[in-house]
């Protein structure tokens, strides 16, 4: 079964940081490229980064460029993020997604629960 | 970046309905558009990409059309289980979503 289960979230002060993960099964994970995608409480959805299945190539929304660092582990088939300089708008459920092909962006085909960020003094 | 608006924000038919939603994009985007559901409570679940390509597994009730900047997304028989709230998003450029449109049964 293709699974994606996200760790990591929680409480954390204004300026602090905090390192997501997700580990993958079920799929040929260095194959494809992968997202994390937030939703803020009550709001919709907004794509933050990704990686190409490489590793070789990341993209930011300019909304956490500078800030948040996107990386992988491919022996071990996980997916970090990590977030510094936290601001109070970063508070949201974070998904990790998996790319429906070789591309780097396109659809997000498999969700995981996501794992949810506070930002709060 | 790109701009989705998705119209109506929100709707509320009756079982067995049709129903449609647009989504228009702040400039020609070919037709890479995805649509998604999100069921209250759930994570988004893909259901058509490429503007009008079927996810596997996805009920043929669901529809999508459209390539440049318009495109639709149509449930032919609205069903219980499609209260959800959907969204386009669009990779020709990074990844954008629209706000979504929130689907209700009468």
């Amino acid at each position: 079964e293709v699974q994606l289960v996200e760790s990591g979230g929680g409480l954390v002060q204004p300026g602090g940081s905090l390192r997501l993960s997700c580990a993958a099964s079920g799929f040929t994970f260095n194959s494809y490229a992968m997202s994390w995608v937030r939703q803020a409480p009550g709001k919709g959805l907004e794509w933050v980064s990704a990686m190409s299945g490489s590793g070789g190539s990341t993209y930011y929304a300019d909304s956490v460029k500078g800030r948040f660092t996107i990386f992988r582990d491919n022996s071990k088939n996980a997916l970090f993020l990590q977030m510094n300089s936290l601001r109070a708008e970063d508070t949201a459920l974070y998904y990790c997604t998996k790319g429906l092909t070789l591309m780097a962006i396109d659809a997000f085909d498999i969700w995981g629960r996501g794992t949810m960020v506070i930002v709060s003094s | 970046d790109i701009q989705l608006t998705q119209s109506p924000s929100s709707l509320s038919a009756s079982v067995g309905d049709s129903i449609t939603i647009t989504c228009q994009a702040s400039q020609d985007i070919s037709d890479y558009l995805n649509w998604y559901q999100q069921r209250p409570g759930k994570a988004p679940r893909l259901l058509i990409y490429d503007a009008s390509t079927l996810e596997t597994g996805v009920p043929s009730r669901f529809s999508g059309s459209g390539s440049g900047t318009d495109f639709t997304f149509t449930i032919s028989s609205l069903q219980p289980e499609d209260i959800a709230t959907y969204y386009c998003q669009q990779y020709d450029s990074l990844p954008t979503f629209g706000p979504g449109t929130k689907v209700d049964i009468k």
